[in-house]
């Protein structure tokens, strides 16, 4: 089926260094979808990528959607405290409407 | 987005009882979906609940094990039964995004604990 490969697994960094992370998959992906989760809670939705060489910020979040379809990158630049989390790439399994998850980069920060 | 909350936030079973988990959105939803996150996992999903269709489970999941419910287009239960350590988890129900979009949201998860 198909899945979803996320590096790193984890990082640690000092505050206001920039985060880079990725997710690459065997199979073609119509959709790319970032989500951070913190402890005790559900994924939150960071960024959506629809279209191949889309490039899309949401703040000081910036994601990729590769123009192969088979990949897609997060970037978090000066990272602050609270951007400590999980992070997940998923994307929808062809002809369904069902999600498929990465299975995540944790970013712990150093202040 | 829909507003999802999920009851209880976490809770602390005996092996072999039952635990139901309930799943309330703030707008009508057609799909939502039952995940399973297990200590230090990413997420798996359980199964897809239709409402007015039994739900559709993925492998490795049965509808003995975990049965749901889909009474109306705002509410969904999921039931853990017969629990077991193994079973310890967060539960995770989810719906679709706009009509057509893929992206779906979350509530705030059930914290399971067998013990």
């Amino acid at each position: 089926g198909q899945q979803l490969n996320q590096s790193p697994q984890s990082m640690f960094i000092q505050e206001g260094e920039d985060v880079s992370m990725n997710c690459t998959s065997s199979s073609i992906f119509n959709t790319w979808l970032w989500y951070k989760q913190e402890p005790g809670e559900g994924p939150v939705l960071l960024i959506a990528l629809y279209k191949a060489g889309e490039l899309t910020s949401n703040g000081r979040l910036t994601a990729q959607f590769g123009i192969t379809r088979k990949d897609s990158f997060l970037n978090i630049s000066a990272s602050i405290p609270s951007d400590v989390g999980i992070y997940f790439c998923a994307g929808p399994i062809q002809g369904a409407q069902k999600l498929v998850f990465g299975q995540g980069t944790r970013l712990t920060i150093n202040p | 987005s829909a507003v999802i909350s999920q009851k209880p936030s976490r809770d602390i079973c005996q092996r072999g009882t039952s635990l139901t988990i309930q799943c309330q959105v703030d707008s009508q939803v057609t799909m939502m979906f039952w995940y399973r996150q297990q200590p230090g996992q990413s997420l798996t999903l359980i199964a897809t609940a239709n409402q007015g269709s039994e739900a559709t489970y993925e492998s490795g999941f049965v509808i003995d094990k975990f049965p749901i419910s889909r009474p109306n287009l705002t509410f969904s239960t999921l039931t853990v039964s017969n629990m077991s350590p193994e079973d310890s988890s967060i539960y995770l129900c989810s719906v679709e995004g706009a009509t057509g979009a893929t992206e779906a949201f979350f509530g705030q998860g059930t914290r399971l604990t067998v013990v």
